[in-house]
């Protein structure tokens, strides 16, 4: 079963304005990272966070943690027509070292109506 | 860097036939992984390989299929014989080892979408 589970699995919202994808997961983690997909394209890595941060941002992007509840959320500010695309957490196999094995969420699709 | 590359983009197939996709990873990068990506089942881990050695194969669905890397730089995806329910978008991902300096992020190649009819 999947590690990671995205909420809402659909969301479109107005141009200009904020998304939020939420992430839930199930065992421990080192870090916890979102990925973008665009449609017909791969993943693409947008941010990490680790399990001792409870708060990240990359210019329009924050990205919150919190352990104890085993949950996650990004946030996209002023959202544009190109931020349009499915949107994944996913989470790696705890603290040890050699195992770089991700496990991924069901996505979030976001569309942005112009 | 060119980044990972997958070939061919597009594979369509009968029925039985045997099918191979191919990745090259990025230049450097100790793993690599083999997805594959339906509506219904979302992002499956099929197997991934570190140093070329397989180490997880847990996710691949059955004795058709097999994966190699022969080296550093290639690996292979082969399904044999395939079946309608092998389509699906076949995604090679590859990354570094975590270490003091570097983390886990995977690089996606852009997929092959294979159509078995």
């Amino acid at each position: 079963s999947q590690q990671g589970e995205e909420d809402p699995q659909a969301l479109s919202i107005q141009e200009g304005e904020n998304a939020t994808m939420n992430c839930s997961y199930k065992t421990s983690i080192n870090n916890l990272q979102w990925y973008r997909q665009n449609s017909g394209r791969g993943l693409v890595h947008l941010i990490l966070i680790r399990s001792n941060e409870r708060e990240k941002h990359s210019g329009r992007l924050r990205v919150t943690l919190d352990t104890s509840k085993k949950s996650s959320s990004l946030l996209i500010t002023a959202s544009r027509a190109a931020d349009t695309a499915s949107y994944f957490c996913a989470t790696d196999a705890g603290p040890n070292f050699g195992n770089e094995k991700l496990t991924f969420g069901t996505g979030t699709r976001l569309t942005i109506i112009p | 860097d060119a980044g990972v590359i997958q070939s061919p983009r597009h594979e369509v197939t009968e029925m039985g036939q045997e099918v191979t996709l191919r990745c090259k990873p990025i230049s450097g990068h100790d793993y690599l992984f083999w997805y594959r990506q339906t509506m219904m089942r979302g992002l499956e881990l099929l197997i991934y390989f570190n140093n070329n050695v397989p180490i997880d194969d847990s996710g691949m669905p059955e004795d058709r299929f097999s994966a190699k890397m022969p080296n550093a730089s290639f690996s292979t995806l082969k399904i044999q014989p395939s079946e309608p329910r092998d389509s699906a978008v076949y995604f090679c991902a590859s990354s570094l080892s975590r270490s003091a300096y570097t983390y886990n992020e995977q690089f996606f190649g852009p997929g092959t979408r294979l159509t078995v009819l």
